[in-house]
């Protein structure tokens, strides 16, 4: 059935980083793909989005490119900060529908 | 344009008792979507509510129900409460077609 799979976390790493979040799905068909996060006490709140084959989404300075070859859609940043300590869920949905597959979401920590 | 409200924020109730949860959508959205979100399990699907009716449903009990008002307001209810129903109840609305917005959710407590 259809399904996210995401890196497992906690991630730890260090200001200025690199960053790297794996996200792999199974689904019929070409999704929307989406990442979200959530900090700490807040809900979920839409980072990026890719609706289409080599489409990148970005904002915040965090990246994602949609691959369909390999069905996947890894976040990336290359320089983190405290700020982005969070979980960050992948997530996709049928364009029929919009209803929500996600990931189980990874919870990164940045130490200063 | 308000975001999507949730109340309470924080709930705390006793094994056996029953709860109700309140969400409010961003107006014009007639979709709203409850999550349950727990450490152990993530990030899990309860339902989907459209224009009054459920829509979606995901793997939980019938003590799990909801339901939605004219004004796209929505309920969800939880009875003869267990300890594993404690997790924050996230609350997500949308437009017709378009990308879900979530309030920041119910923590409920359950002693």
């Amino acid at each position: 059935g259809d399904s996210v799979t995401q890196m497992e976390g906690p991630v730890t790493l260090s200001e200025e980083a690199f960053l790297t979040i794996n996200c792999t799905y199974t689904a019929t068909g070409y999704p929307s793909l989406f990442w979200y996060v959530q900090y700490p006490g807040e809900g979920l709140q839409l980072l990026l989005k890719a609706t289409k084959a080599d489409d990148k989404g970005s904002n915040k300075g965090f990246e994602a490119t949609y691959r369909k070859e390999t069905t996947s859609f890894h976040l990336e940043k290359g320089s983190v900060q405290v700020s982005d300590s969070a979980v960050y869920f992948c997530a996709f949905a049928m364009d029929s529908n919009y209803q929500l597959i996600w990931g189980a979401g990874t919870k990164l920590i940045i130490k200063p | 344009k308000a975001g999507v409200t949730q109340t309470p924020r924080y709930l705390i109730k006793t094994r056996g008792q029953q709860v109700t949860l309140s969400c409010s959508p961003i107006s014009g959205h007639r979709s709203v979507s409850w999550y349950q979100q727990t450490p152990g399990q993530g990030l899990q699907f309860l339902f989907e509510y459209f224009s009054e009716t459920q829509r979606n449903k995901g793997n939980f009990p019938g003590r799990f129900s909801g339901r939605q008002f004219s004004n796209s307001r929505s309920e969800m209810n939880v009875s003869t409460l267990e300890l594993g129903d404690s997790a924050l109840y996230l609350c997500a609305s949308r437009p017709l077609v378009g990308l879900a917005f979530f309030g920041q959710g119910t923590r409920l407590t359950v002693v």
